[in-house]
């Protein structure tokens, strides 16, 4: 199986800070690797597909970057609503895995 | 307005079954393959099974494999997970969601609790 790592575990910044995640996988994914959101009680939500492509109606604060084993979630301008968990997913290969989570937390 | 809603869970014993329902609405459910994701309390997110389109072909997470069964009515637009011989580290929110060209979820639904204890 693929094993993904993300990092940090949990961060807290200010409103309007940049914010980076990083997604490690342990064997190349291409660029199947998706990003998304989880609020408590909530469902995940598609943030990034892809890699790079921003889901519909996701605002463009939010981007992805990266191929092979290493990818970046960034969120350029933070902001109160994105008080959430934060995890990313390969679809390279069954079983689809996903990283253990980012916790972003606002100052 | 394309949605997902899963029924069935609940408190059962070690050692029971249990199934889950996840009924389709405001798209062509046929179309799509669908996945069953758990996520244990305070944990991360745990892909189970996958089942394509039309049935042909499921796959399964290690973990569960033997004793989960995904299976689908598209004529109902409606998606299953039958889980026997359930243990207490299968105690979880079970979310369904769709795939879009098998690499990632558009849509999920709100989740429904199983909770594994004597």
């Amino acid at each position: 199986d693929i094993q993904m790592t993300q990092s940090p575990s949990s961060l807290s910044a200010s409103v309007g800070d940049r914010v980076t995640i990083t997604c490690r996988a342990s064997q190349s994914i291409s660029s199947y690797l998706n990003w998304y959101q989880q609020k408590p009680g909530k469902a995940p939500k598609v943030l990034i597909y892809a890699a790079s492509s921003l889901q519909s109606g996701v605002p463009s604060r939010f981007s992805g970057s990266g191929s092979g084993t290493d990818f970046t979630l960034t969120i350029s301008s933070l902001q109160p609503e994105d008080s959430a968990t934060y995890y990313c997913q390969q679809s390279h290969s069954t079983p689809w895995t996903f990283g253990q989570g980012t916790k972003v937390e606002i100052k | 307005q394309e949605q997902l809603a899963e029924s069935g869970g609940g408190v059962v014993q070690p050692g029971r079954s249990l199934r889950l329902s996840c009924a389709a609405s405001g798209f062509t459910f046929s179309n799509y393959g669908m996945h069953w994701v758990r996520q244990a309390p305070g944990k991360g997110l745990e892909w189970v099974a996958v089942i394509y389109y039309d049935g042909s072909k499921k796959y399964y997470a290690d973990s569960v494999k033997g004793r989960f069964t995904i299976s689908r009515d598209n004529s109902e637009n409606t998606l299953y997970l039958q889980m026997n011989s359930l243990r207490a580290e299968d105690t979880a929110v079970y979310y369904c969601a769709r795939d879009i060209s098998s690499r990632w979820y558009d849509c999920w639904g709100q989740g429904t609790l199983v909770t594994v204890s004597s």
